[in-house]
Formats: structure tokens, C-alpha cells, sequence
């Protein structure tokens, strides 16, 4: 079965600049979340997604924001960049959305370099 | 102070040698507790997953979840070259998806 997928792979922006990143799900989850890892740092929660509706929000600016899709597939778009934006992007897959035992499977991510 | 704390090592073993990861956290909500393994410029792999106190034993793993300390830990036995990587530990509590992660410990093991 194929994992969580993510895409561009790399891509590199201008400041001020916006960029749309993309990911789908594992087969059958229905839950997506994004995460932005600096370089040397553990993941920072942004979004979570479950059934098209946002479900959590992390410490970020309203330059972030999200959306899912029926097929449960999501896009991040970061608008007006910043240097400091630049960072491994991860989306994560999962079954359900709170309570019980579940997993959360990462995607390979989407590096953002910001010149 | 962060909520969840992990020193960042590097840690340089032996290949062979027996591996204890360790986190701390302050939040006492948290009850799910995760072990991601990351290498370099890849995204992070599930490792292990525990809820509440206890052991857990997958393989050459096990994790260990003391709720009262709040501490958690990983351990690898007969580590291998293959180990070296970021472990990063992950944890959440019962209300909403939202990971919260250590820093991440950088592991290498020497042939």
C-alpha cells in the first residue's frame, strides 16, 4: 500500500512570494495534519483536518492556512513568505481524529527554502 | 521551558551496544506516547506507540512510559549502523490529533 504522499519534493521561493503544498493521505484515513520542522527542531503542529473540517490550529500566523478535499487529500498554502518559513513541511495521516488509540503516519515532507 | 524535553546528543555508540533514549514532559494530559525514527532530510517513521504507563517490546525496541515521572524512554539492544538517525519522541493527549515533539536525539553507531 502506498504511504502518505507529498508534493513538490523541494521547491525554492522569493520573500513575499506565496507556495501551495500538497498531500494525500494513506488509503482509508480520513485525518490530515501538517506539521513544519526547522532545521535541528522536532515538528510544529499547524493544521489538522479531519472530514474536510478543521479540527486544530497551532501557534501560527494567518499567512498559513489550509483546506482538505472530499477525496480527504489536503493542500497548505503559506502566503507573503519569510525567511524564516524555510523548513521541512510534513503531512501526516491518520484514521481518526481524537479519543482513541490510533497511529499518525508521516509523510517525506516538502523542503521550503526561502531566499 | 518546553513542554516535552529530549537532549539532543549526539550519541555515539559501538555497534552492539544497548541504546536508552530518554524525554521528559511537563503536561500531565498527555497519554499517548510515540517514538518516530527520522533520517536525514526524510520524514519521520513510526517506531513505537504506547498509551498510559507500561512496556512495550517490539523487536530489538522497547519503550517505557513512568506517567508519575513523566518520563518516557527507547530502548535499542544490539544497535546496528543502520540505527543512526534522529529519534524524535511525540506525544498527545485524548482530545484532538495535535503532536507535540521533543527536539530529537541524533544517534550514531559505529561499525
Amino acid at each position: 500500500d502506498a504511504g502518505v504522499t507529498q508534493s513538490p519534493t523541494h521547491l525554492i521561493k522569493t520573500r513575499g512570494q506565496q507556495v501551495t503544498l500538497r498531500c494525500s493521505p494513506i488509503s482509508g484515513h480520513k485525518s490530515v495534519s501538517w506539521y513544519q520542522q526547522v532545521l535541528g527542531q522536532g515538528p510544529q503542529f499547524i493544521f489538522q483536518y479531519y472530514e474536510k473540517e478543521e479540527r486544530g490550529r497551532g501557534n501560527f500566523p494567518d499567512r498559513f492556512s489550509a483546506r482538505q478535499f472530499p477525496n480527504y487529500s489536503s493542500e497548505l498554502n503559506v502566503n507573503a513568505l519569510l525567511l524564516g518559513d524555510s523548513a521541512l513541511y510534513l503531512c501526516a495521516s491518520s484514521f481518526a481524529s481524537q479519543g482513541a488509540a490510533y497511529e499518525q503516519y508521516f509523510g517525506p515532507g516538502t523542503r521550503l527554502t526561502v531566499t | 521551558q518546553k513542554e516535552v524535553e529530549q537532549d539532543p546528543g549526539p550519541l555515539s555508540v559501538p555497534e552492539g551496544a544497548i541504546v536508552s533514549l530518554n524525554c521528559t514532559y511537563s503536561n500531565s494530559a498527555f497519554q499517548y506516547f510515540m517514538w518516530y525514527r527520522q533520517y536525514s532530510r526524510k520524514g519521520p517513521e513510526l517506531l513505537m506507540y504506547t498509551y498510559s504507563s507500561g512496556n512495550k517490546e517490539d523487536g530489538r525496541f522497547t519503550a517505557q512510559v513512568d506517567k508519575s515521572s513523566k518520563y518516557i524512554s527507547l530502548f535499542i539492544r544490539d544497535s546496528q549502523p543502520s540505527d543512526s538517525a534522529t529519534y524524535l519522541c511525540a506525544m498527545r493527549g485524548n482530545a484532538g490529533n495535535m503532536l507535540t515533539f521533543g527536539g530529537g536525539t541524533r544517534l550514531m553507531v559505529k561499525p
